[in-house]
């Protein structure tokens, strides 16, 4: 019930195109669904958030899609560059015990074809 | 430059040692998390300390420890080192001071890259 299940775990795209990433979840206590973006090597860093209250959140060519009946949300990259290669994961947060935990989900290996 | 110090970037050492990682949060920061992340694997959760106390254990070893002083910093403690345990360490802090805030979102550092040999 604590799961994030995301898909796919790896994403080949051209340039261009649109990338989409899935992830779904059981547990309705969770309040927050960030993405984190992480290049080799590197620490995974914030890209986008969106709160179960709203269903689409848009910040550049990344777009969350939010599903809340369905449980599901997802990770739209339009017109995808070669730089957007990297790894990316999806996350949900539930507040417990005066604090909050982040479940994560197993990631997606994006690349992008030039 | 997330503003979440990690350090060393980089460690080698032997199995049966022990390592001390350690993670200074980004400013004003009160909640620091470790997470492992091996070769190609998602982030697993460690541990979480808030203000000096630990909050929430994940999958963390007996054989690893962590503690949060005064000053916000935190060290995880890695002994009796195995094979297994080489991996990327990361430390992510958050404010957690409105528990509505969308701010309350983690940070991560660069990691600490553990090799064991």
């Amino acid at each position: 019930q604590q799961q994030v299940k995301q898909s796919p775990q790896s994403l080949i795209v051209q340039k261009g195109g649109i990338s989409i990433i899935n992830c779904a979840y059981e547990n309705t206590a969770f309040d927050y669904f960030p993405w984190y973006q992480q290049f080799p090597g590197k620490g995974p860093a914030l890209l986008i958030a969106i709160r179960p209250d709203v269903s689409e959140k848009k910040e550049g060519r990344f777009t969350i899609s939010f599903n809340k009946s369905a449980k599901q949300f997802s990770l739209h990259i339009m017109d995808s560059q070669p730089g957007d290669s990297a790894t990316y994961f999806c996350a949900a947060r539930y507040p417990t015990s005066g604090t909050y935990k982040y479940i994560f989900g197993t990631g997606t290996r994006l690349k992008v074809l030039a | 430059d997330s503003g979440v110090t990690q350090t060393p970037k980089h460690l080698i050492t032997a199995t049966g040692q022990r390592v001390t990682l350690r993670c200074s949060p980004r400013s004003g920061d009160l909640s620091v998390y470790w997470y492992q992340q091996s070769l190609d694997q998602g982030l697993q959760f460690l541990i979480q300390y808030y203000n000096g106390e630990e909050r929430a254990k994940g999958n963390i070893l007996e054989r690893f420890s962590a503690q949060q002083f005064p000053d916000l910093h935190s060290e995880l403690n890695l002994s009796s080192l195995e094979l297994g345990d080489s991996a990327l360490y990361f430390c992510a802090s958050s404010i957690h001071r409105d528990l509505n805030s969308g701010a309350n979102v983690l940070t991560f550092g660069a990691g600490s890259r553990l090799t064991v040999l």
